[in-house]
């Protein structure tokens, strides 16, 4: 079945730090991939997407590419803020087998200190 | 409201009881998702309507998880006979299309405490 798998935290950052966050996947056919972020206190929101193999996604300085030959969608920041303090989902959704479920990794917290 | 609705935020209630956490999705999104969050992970999925109908529930743990969305909007988790086990955040979340391109939007979820 499809699955993610990303990279465990916690992952603990000074603030102007380069942000990567690992995540790779296993699926049927070609899914979208996704990052999602919560911040404290939140629901969960989506922070950007990639729907085919080379696409980049990208918002608030976030930036995530989509390797179909590596099976991989890594976060990355060049320069983290405070603000950025939040757990960060990976997931992909695909139509394969008739479900359009989003499937989700486990997370990674990360703490962006000033 | 603009964002998808849960209610309660938070549930306590004792082993063995019946439970309903309810969702009010975003105005005219037809598909709707329920998902469960145990501490420390990532969202688990339980179930998906589109429309009226469930389209994949496939999610769902045992049969004293059922969910029902009779008119197309609203929707309810039924829980029955709680098990401490069941404690968890579930999460709402609803979408405007369909296929594998459309933003899910996720409601702040309710959390379920079993005694």
């Amino acid at each position: 079945g499809n699955s993610v798998t990303q990279m465990e935290g916690p992952v603990t950052l000074s603030e102007e730090a380069f942000l990567t966050i690992n995540c790779t996947y296993t699926a049927t056919g070609y899914p979208s991939l996704f990052w999602y972020v919560q911040y404290p206190g939140e629901g969960l929101q989506l922070l950007l997407k990639a729907t085919k193999a080379d696409d980049k996604g990208s918002n608030k300085g976030f930036e995530a590419t989509y390797r179909k030959e590596t099976t991989s969608f890594h976060l990355e920041k060049g320069s983290v803020q405070v603000s950025d303090s939040a757990v960060y989902f990976c997931a992909l959704r695909s139509t394969q087998g008739g479900s359009e479920k989003l499937v989700f990794g486990k997370g990674t917290k990360l703490t962006v200190n000033p | 409201g603009a964002g998808v609705s849960q209610t309660p935020s938070n549930k306590v209630t004792e082993k063995g009881k019946y439970v309903e956490l309810r969702c009010d999705p975003i105005s005219g999104h037809t598909a709707l998702y329920w998902y469960r969050q145990s501490l420390g992970q990532g969202p688990e999925f339980l179930i998906y309507f589109q429309g009226t109908g469930a389209a994949d529930d496939s999610g769902l743990p045992n049969d004293r998880f059922f969910a029902v969305r009779p008119e197309g909007s609203v929707s309810t988790l039924k829980i029955q006979r709680t098990e401490r086990g069941d404690s968890a955040v579930y999460l709402c979340a609803s979408s405007s299309s369909g296929g594998a391109v459309g933003e899910l939007f996720f409601g702040e979820g309710s959390r379920l405490t079993v005694l």
